[in-house]
């Protein structure tokens, strides 16, 4: 079946460190996109990327990094400059213009 | 810039009952709007697409109108189920940094009692 994975499900971050959530679809969808959920709020985009070797950042891009050297894979780094970085991320994928994005279940972050 | 308003509050109703979710946007009216249900711990899953010159989209027991003149779109859910217990989303594009990409709004939870 079609779809999007994230990995892994729940992440934990050390103080100072940087972590990677991986993202990977195999719906042949050009554009995906990375947002983060906080408790009792809307999905706030992070970074989306409308095709390979390209990237753009969103609303909150400060703290984090992401490349997408494949089609299928998008992953996103949360650095250290990152200081809130507890919420839960979600990724999502779309053909382009106006079509529904696909979501994976995502990853909770949290911080030890 | 756009802003999306949903109530934050759950809508708490009987089954059988029908289901109405609201959604305002505060600047110019939109293309398009969809609309998404996210159970917990889960990703949004993608539910209806309206678009501007259509005032009314409906898919099973969901329908969702759009009203460009008072800036909302309504979600309809007839003869609700307890499986229809979630939170829904709408999102247009627009209202970010991002151009013309997606802006979700806060999202209702719906609580259908048996």
């Amino acid at each position: 079946d079609g779809g999007i994975t994230q990995s892994p499900k729940y992440l934990f971050r050390k103080e100072g460190q940087n972590v990677t959530l991986s993202c990977e679809q195999n719906l042949n969808h050009d554009a995906m996109y990375w947002y983060r959920q906080d408790p009792g709020q809307g999905l706030r985009l992070i970074y989306y990327s409308q095709i390979v070797n390209d990237f753009q950042k969103g609303d909150i891009a400060e703290g984090y990094s992401v490349s997408r050297e494949k089609k299928e894979s998008f992953p996103l780094t949360v650095t250290s400059a990152q200081k809130n970085p507890t919420a839960f991320y979600l990724c999502a994928s779309s053909t382009q213009g106006t079509q529904p994005q696909h979501f994976g279940d995502g990853t909770r972050l949290s911080i030890l | 810039s756009q802003k999306i308003e949903q109530n934050s509050e759950a809508l708490n109703i009987q089954e059988g009952k029908t289901a109405t979710l609201t959604c305002n946007y505060t600047n110019y009216s939109p293309a398009y709007l969809q609309w998404y249900r996210q159970d917990p711990g889960r990703g949004p899953v993608f539910l209806l697409l309206i678009r501007e010159n259509e005032k009314e989209k409906r898919k099973e027991r969901l329908k969702v109108t759009f009203d460009t003149t008072l800036k909302q779109s309504l979600f309809h859910i007839t003869a609700s189920q307890p499986a229809d217990s979630a939170t829904y989303l709408c999102a247009l594009p627009g209202g970010g940094n991002a151009g013309n990409m997606l802006t979700f709004g806060g999202g209702t939870r719906l609580m259908v009692k048996p």
